[in-house]
């Protein structure tokens, strides 16, 4: 499987946006680059996906460099409700998904 | 909404029991999932089916065994359950009829004493 590389973690003011890196050097063409995330004492929530081209959604947009080796998550104003455990997991549509350690983002009032 | 529901969020177990987990969507996925989560490691998955009576290993099946007689229900089983087997357990449901996004369920806290 193709390997991500996360923060381990960040921190964000309320309000602000927030953008969450992610590397991932060796994605294959078939890869499609997904994200989620995991609130204190849940199961992990979709948050967006893509292939190729930038994708907005009403939680976030995804930013996907054009070689597609990096990607980046964009909440564009954070709240305190954002705190959680961001995943960005690369995939073949349909196959499960091969969870990491993600990033833990900090939301400060 | 799709919905996936789990048995239990919380589950003590003595070593050597035998445990079933529950996982049961209302949305007609061909999909089911089961992973572990534990800290410092992320979520692992243990096994997956793609259809009715199909199965197939995940990254770590060791220890456990799974069962789809319906559609809608996935079942994780632990034979003879051990401390090591202390985690959470989250299942969750795709298809690829929607926008490729895993739904998950709240998860099942298992403690094996």
């Amino acid at each position: 499987d193709a390997k991500t590389t996360q923060p381990n973690s960040m921190e964000s003011n309320e309000e602000e946006p927030v953008h969450l890196p992610c590397n991932h050097s060796t994605i294959s063409g078939t890869d499609y680059i997904h994200w989620y995330r995991q609130l204190p004492s849940q199961g992990p929530e979709y948050v967006i996906h893509g292939l190729t081209s930038n994708v907005n959604n009403r939680m976030a947009s995804l930013a996907i460099a054009e070689d597609r080796k990096s990607s980046t998550l964009i909440l564009h104003r954070a709240t305190l409700r954002d705190a959680a455990v961001y995943y960005c997991i690369l995939s073949p549509t349909g196959y499960a998904l091969n969870f990491g350690k993600g990033t833990s983002l900090l939301v400060t009032p | 909404d799709v919905k996936v529901t789990q048995s239990s969020r919380y589950l003590v177990k003595r070593t050597g029991e035998k445990v079933f987990l529950e996982c049961v969507q209302d949305m007609d996925h061909e999909n089911m999932f089961w992973y572990r989560q534990d800290p410092g490691l992320g979520l692992r998955l243990i096994y997956f089916s793609y259809d009715v009576k199909m199965k197939e290993k995940g990254d770590i099946p060791e220890g456990y065994s799974v069962s789809r007689e319906k559609k809608e229900r996935f079942s994780l089983i632990l034979e003879s359950a051990s401390t090591n087997q202390t985690s959470m357990y989250l299942c969750a449901s795709w298809t690829r009829l929607s926008t490729d996004t895993q739904y998950f369920g709240p998860g099942t806290r298992l403690t094996v004493l």
